[in-house]
């Protein structure tokens, strides 16, 4: 149990267009999940809380406009990298607490995303 | 800021050695996860430690809380190269799950 699915799992756009990951529980609900970005052997760094029903919450740094994210059931949130440009390349991980757990996530497989 | 240390960056060792790895923050964290990572692919969680002073044993991984909720370590016996990878400390204060992850630990064991 516990499963979070990502699509795509690995996508390569052109600089200036817009690039859309899925994130699924697909055997849980959740009515949070969260955004991470890695760059290359680094750690996750949180981009933003997603919340089901309502507006994501972005960390200090993430500009909302080029990241948007939408919840729109408990089992699915979406995060679209806008006017994609290379510096936007990175590895994307979304993760998803189980409703009713109180500490623990579930990770994505990651998205890997190369604009060029 | 929540912030997590965790030490050290790198490990190379040969197989069969012991090693530690610490978490540490000034910060009161109501629960610590340990995640291992793979090059290509999520965190995969390896265990939650939620009271203070709390060891868990997984086969050849134990885990260890602190008795004041701000440290943990992940002690590997007898290492193979099958442990290695990328390992994580992630703590969760009370606001609504969200992690606050330590710099991670890139672990190599040689054969």
């Amino acid at each position: 149990g516990a499963v979070v699915s990502q699509h795509p799992s690995w996508v390569i756009c052109k600089s200036g267009t817009s690039v859309k990951i899925e994130c699924r529980s697909l055997d849980f609900q959740a009515t949070t999940m969260f955004w991470y970005r890695q760059f290359p052997k680094q750690s996750l760094m949180l981009m933003a809380t997603s919340n089901e029903g309502s507006k994501a919450t972005y960390e200090q740094g993430v500009e909302k406009d080029k990241f948007l994210i939408n919840h729109a059931s408990l089992t699915l949130s979406t995060l679209t990298v806008t006017s994609a440009h290379p510096e936007d390349s990175s590895f994307y991980i979304c993760s998803a607490p189980p409703v009713g757990s109180p500490y623990e996530q579930y990770f994505g497989p990651g998205t890997r995303l190369t604009v060029t | 800021t929540q912030l997590l240390e965790q030490s050290p960056q790198f490990l190379s060792i040969q197989e069969g050695e012991n090693l530690t790895v610490y978490c540490n923050s000034s910060s009161v964290f109501s629960s610590l996860q340990w995640y291992r990572q793979e090059p290509g692919e999520g965190p995969v969680l390896l265990v939650t430690v939620v009271t203070g002073g709390e060891v868990k044993k997984l086969k050849r991984l134990t885990f260890q809380f602190g008795d004041a909720r701000k440290d943990s370590s992940l002690h590997i016996t007898a290492a193979q190269p099958g442990d290695t990878g990328l390992y994580l400390c992630a703590g969760s204060s009370n606001a609504g799950n969200m992690l606050t992850f330590g710099g991670g630990t890139r672990l190599m064991v040689k054969p």
